[in-house]
């Protein structure tokens, strides 16, 4: 069964340190692994997606991940916080069930504070 | 248009009440979502509709009532909630159920209060 654990339930930077969110995932197979983020009172925002196109992921707002097999990991980073990047982020794998459907398994989020 | 579309934004319900939450898109996705969030907690799958038909209901209690009228809405009915019902209940939709490559797109929520 495909899950994902997030290490580290909150993060805090000052602004413009880098930013690392930790994301192992469990597969069987190749992953389809994804990050979102969630400001306060509001849905979830696709931020980047692993599809196994590229190993080097880059996605909105300057934030990338890399998908390391060998380390089962996905990790998030930025190279520089801004104080709008505090938001709650989740890493998700999808996850295939029986009948060949698939549906998005969330790791427990990440609270990401940024300090001036 | 590439938006998921969640009405009411916030809802406060007595425990006798009925109430109906709404969520709409228009990218022709044939997969929809609901979710239901606790505070600080990720979401958590409710029902998946495919093709308009329900394909999977995570052994949700009858008090929540999923419906999909057509591909562009899915509606949840609540009946006799309860406190613990309190949660940010949120819509989602995808290409199809077969492949998530895409991930899913999320409506806002509905900041549901049961009093």
């Amino acid at each position: 069964a495909q899950s994902v654990t997030q290490l580290g339930s909150h993060v805090s930077v000052s602004e413009g340190a880098l930013v690392l969110l930790r994301c192992n995932y469990s597969s069987s197979v190749p992953p389809y692994l994804f990050w979102y983020v969630q400001y306060p009172n509001q849905g979830l925002q696709l931020l980047l997606k692993y599809t196994s196109a590229a190993t080097l992921v880059k996605g909105i707002n300057g934030f990338e991940a890399e998908f390391k097999k060998s380390e089962t990991s996905f990790h998030l980073t930025k190279p520089s916080a801004h104080m709008s990047d505090a938001a709650e982020y989740f890493c998700a794998v999808s996850a295939q069930l029986s009948g060949g459907y698939n549906k998005l398994i969330f790791g427990a989020g990440t609270r990401l504070a940024v300090h001036p | 248009d590439t938006e998921v579309t969640q009405t009411p934004k916030h809802l406060v319900m007595g425990m006798t009440n009925k109430k109906s939450l709404k969520c709409e898109q228009h990218m022709g996705h044939r997969a929809m979502y609901w979710y239901k969030q606790k505070a600080k907690k990720p979401p958590e799958l409710m029902f998946v509709y495919s093709y308009e038909k329900l394909s999977i209901n995570e052994s949700v209690p009858s008090r929540f009532s999923p419906e999909c009228p057509n591909s562009s809405l899915l509606n949840l009915h609540l009946h006799a909630l309860q406190p613990e019902d309190s949660a940010l209940y949120l819509c989602a939709s995808s290409q199809d159920l077969r492949s998530t490559v895409y991930g899913y797109t999320f409506g806002s929520g509905t900041r549901l209060t049961v009093v």
